[in-house]
């Protein structure tokens, strides 16, 4: 079954750091994009970047860039989502998310494959 | 940054209605917008793309139209399984992603 696998919610402390992941399988996962996406509580969902899984490429939105970093382990399928610091802000459900690859093989800005989210809590 | 303004922020519809989503950019952005269901609890799922084209395994009564600035997703007859959120997303300068403020969608 082609799907992204999320690790499990997390409660966390002001100013601790966190890495969250997100397996893909079922699928050649260095031949598709992967992003991150944040829905904060009751809110939209905000795109925050994206990595290549071939060669850890990355791009970032200027909202997060600096707060947040995505890195990838191309031998075992998984991207991650990282924190240094976190703040009460950053409570939210993050999502990643595989690029769309079209008919001719093109890797589009969206996105066909969800995983079921990390539910993160950051609370003293 | 183009912004993206979905309309209305909320709607209640009746079973069978004819459903319409309207999603506004700042500036032209071609074609490049897909559309996204995410009912309550769920996982957004990807709808249209391309502004008009039906990701495979949709239902045919959703579908979508526009360019540049003004775009639309029509449900033909509303089902009580579509009782969702629905969010659009522009990708024409990517990597700038950004996604409408969504609109939520029930049953009357």
């Amino acid at each position: 079954e082609v799907q992204l696998v999320q690790s499990g919610a997390e409660v966390k402390k002001p100013g601790e750091s966190l890495r969250i992941s997100c397996k893909g399988s079922g699928y050649s996962f260095t031949s598709y994009w992967i992003s991150w996406v944040r829905q904060m509580p009751g809110k939209g969902l905000e795109w925050m970047g994206r990595i290549d899984p071939s060669d850890s490429y990355t791009n970032y939105s200027p909202s997060f860039q600096g707060h947040v970093t995505i890195s990838a382990d191309k031998s075992i399928s998984t991207a991650y989502l990282q924190w240094s610091s976190l703040k009460a802000s950053d409570t939210a459900m993050y999502y990643c998310a595989r690029h769309f690859r079209s008919q001719w093989l093109v890797l589009q800005w969206y996105f066909d494959l969800w995983g079921r989210g990390t539910l993160v809590t950051v609370s003293s | 940054d183009i912004q993206m303004t979905q309309s209305p922020s909320s709607l209640s519809a009746s079973v069978g209605d004819r459903v319409t989503i309207t999603c506004r950019a700042s500036q032209g952005i071609s074609n490049y917008l897909a559309w996204y269901q995410q009912k309550p609890g769920k996982v957004p799922k990807l709808l249209i793309y391309a502004a008009s084209t039906l990701q495979s395994g949709v239902p045919s009564r959703f579908s979508g139209s526009g360019s540049g600035t003004d775009f639309t997703l029509t449900i033909s007859s509303l089902q009580p399984e579509d009782v969702a959120t629905y969010y659009c997303q522009k990708y024409n300068s990517a990597p700038s992603i950004t996604f409408g403020q969504g609109t939520r969608l029930e049953i009357k």
